[in-house]
């Protein structure tokens, strides 16, 4: 049981390339969210889901962009990448009801 | 809307005591959760304990235990027997329990726990 995956683990982008994230869970978990994890700020939400073809922005979702075609995997897009999103990214799932999330390893992302 | 707040952005203990480590929240809602998390070195996210809002008793977790005080807004996180290994990122946060976004959940600023040997 693989749990929640997320690919690459570290990413360095140029200002202005665009690549996406990838997320993907085998628990058929409806529940999947995006989130950043800058210095002193703690976890922010940036996009979730709440099932197939459904999501919703989050606290910070400006310059990302994400879809939900299958129940499995929820990639987040970054369109035009800045320096400003240098972070490391986060995806979790959660089963609906009086469950846990599971969390991915991270992804760290630098812009140059 | 909710908040978490951890006002310790650090803490250290000596091994072998006792740590607390401090949460507020604020939110008008009566379902909740609040939960604690661990983040070593690795970055992986672990689940420490969590607290229903309806429970009036306090979750423990072996060496790790909460005071809930549902009126204050406040939840601690209290660890017995420090352990080298307990050195971490602790990130207190709060999930609603109902809603199109009751899956998510709303983070304090984290809490860097250093241990002494």
């Amino acid at each position: 049981n693989a749990g929640v995956t997320q690919t690459p683990k570290f990413q360095v982008l140029k200002t202005g390339q665009s690549m996406t994230l990838q997320c993907a869970q085998d628990m058929n978990h409806e529940y999947m969210s995006w989130y950043r994890q800058d210095p002193g700020m703690g976890l922010r939400l940036i996009h979730y889901s709440v099932g197939a073809g459904i999501t919703d922005q989050g606290e910070v979702p400006n310059g990302y962009n994400v879809s939900r075609s299958t129940t499995e995997d929820f990639p987040l897009r970054l369109l035009s990448a800045a320096p400003s999103q240098t972070s490391v990214y986060f995806c979790a799932s959660r089963k609906g009801g009086n469950t846990e999330a599971f969390f991915g390893q991270g992804t760290r992302l630098t812009v140059v | 809307a909710q908040t978490v707040t951890q006002s310790q952005p650090e803490m250290s203990v000596q091994e072998a005591e006792t740590v607390t480590l401090s949460c507020t929240y604020d939110t008008s809602e009566s379902d909740y959760y609040l939960f604690w998390y661990k983040q070593p070195p690795s970055r992986q996210m672990i689940l420490v304990i969590r607290q229903e809002a309806y429970k009036q008793q306090n979750a423990t977790e072996n060496r790790f235990s909460v005071n809930f005080q549902k009126a204050a807004k406040s939840f601690s996180l209290k660890i017995s027997d420090s352990q080298l290994g307990d050195a971490a990122m602790y990130f207190c946060a709060y999930r609603r329990g109902y809603g199109g976004s009751q899956g998510n959940l709303i983070f304090g600023k984290g809490t860097k726990l250093s241990v002494k040997p």
